[in-house]
């Protein structure tokens, strides 16, 4: 099955404890990013990546880092995560041309306390 | 920018109910649109899409017209299900563009 798989689906944290969460594709997609969603706010793009190590910021990548090694994988690193970073994120990956949308993971609630 | 506004909601219907949810873009170009629906505790599902002016978007008895001439992507279905309760998503992409931008969303209940 063609699908985003994204890791924790819930996860709880303290302050300054760095964490990661995961995101893997299995559609041979070039394209992929990270979102995440707040009451009110919609959603709004953390970082992006067109293809194998190549990245870049979207609307909010301020406290959040990415990296793309492989191609399938995606993670989201929160190095020093602070409680302004409590929301629901989600892992999408598209062909490069992104003319047909893309597909999302089922999303991370994270909290940080 | 690109940008998307749409109804926010919460809209509360009876089962066969019409619903039409409004969204109107404001982009530079011919960008392609899409309906995004999230059911509870589910991240984002493509409902429909449409690449380009006059094309019709349909799926699960849903319906959008991209209408050009009033920058706008309506969504409609002639008769909802508590089925059919979720958040909605308006979204545009630009060709060339690195994201999809969207609308807040509208929730939407339909009751028995």
């Amino acid at each position: 099955e063609a699908q985003v798989t994204q890791n924790p689906r819930y996860l709880i944290t303290v302050t300054g404890k760095k964490l990661t969460v995961t995101c893997s594709q299995n559609m041979n997609h070039e394209y992929m990013s990270w979102y995440r969603q707040d009451p009110g706010l919609g959603l709004r793009q953390i970082y992006y990546s067109m293809n194998v190590e190549v990245t870049d910021k979207g609307d909010v990548p301020e406290g959040y880092k990415v990296s793309r090694k492989e191609k399938r994988n995606f993670p989201l690193i929160l190095e020093s995560p602070s409680p302004n970073q409590t929301s629901l994120y989600f892992c999408a990956s598209s062909p490069w041309d992104r003319v047909d949308g893309y597909t999302f993971g089922s999303g991370t609630r994270l909290t940080v306390v | 920018g690109d940008s998307v506004t749409q109804m926010e909601g919460p809209v509360t219907l009876s089962e066969e109910a019409f619903l039409t949810i409004n969204c109107t873009y404001t982009a530079t170009g011919y960008p392609s649109l899409f309906w995004y629906v999230q059911y509870p505790g589910e991240g984002l599902q493509l409902l429909l899409k449409a690449t380009k002016a006059d094309d019709k978007g349909s799926n699960k008895g849903f319906e959008a017209t991209y209408r050009k001439e009033t920058t706008s992507f309506h969504l409609e279905k002639g008769s909802v299900q508590v089925s059919d309760s979720a958040v909605y998503f308006c979204a545009l992409s630009q060709g060339g563009s690195e994201k999809l931008v969207f609308g807040k969303g509208m929730k939407l209940t339909v009751n028995p």
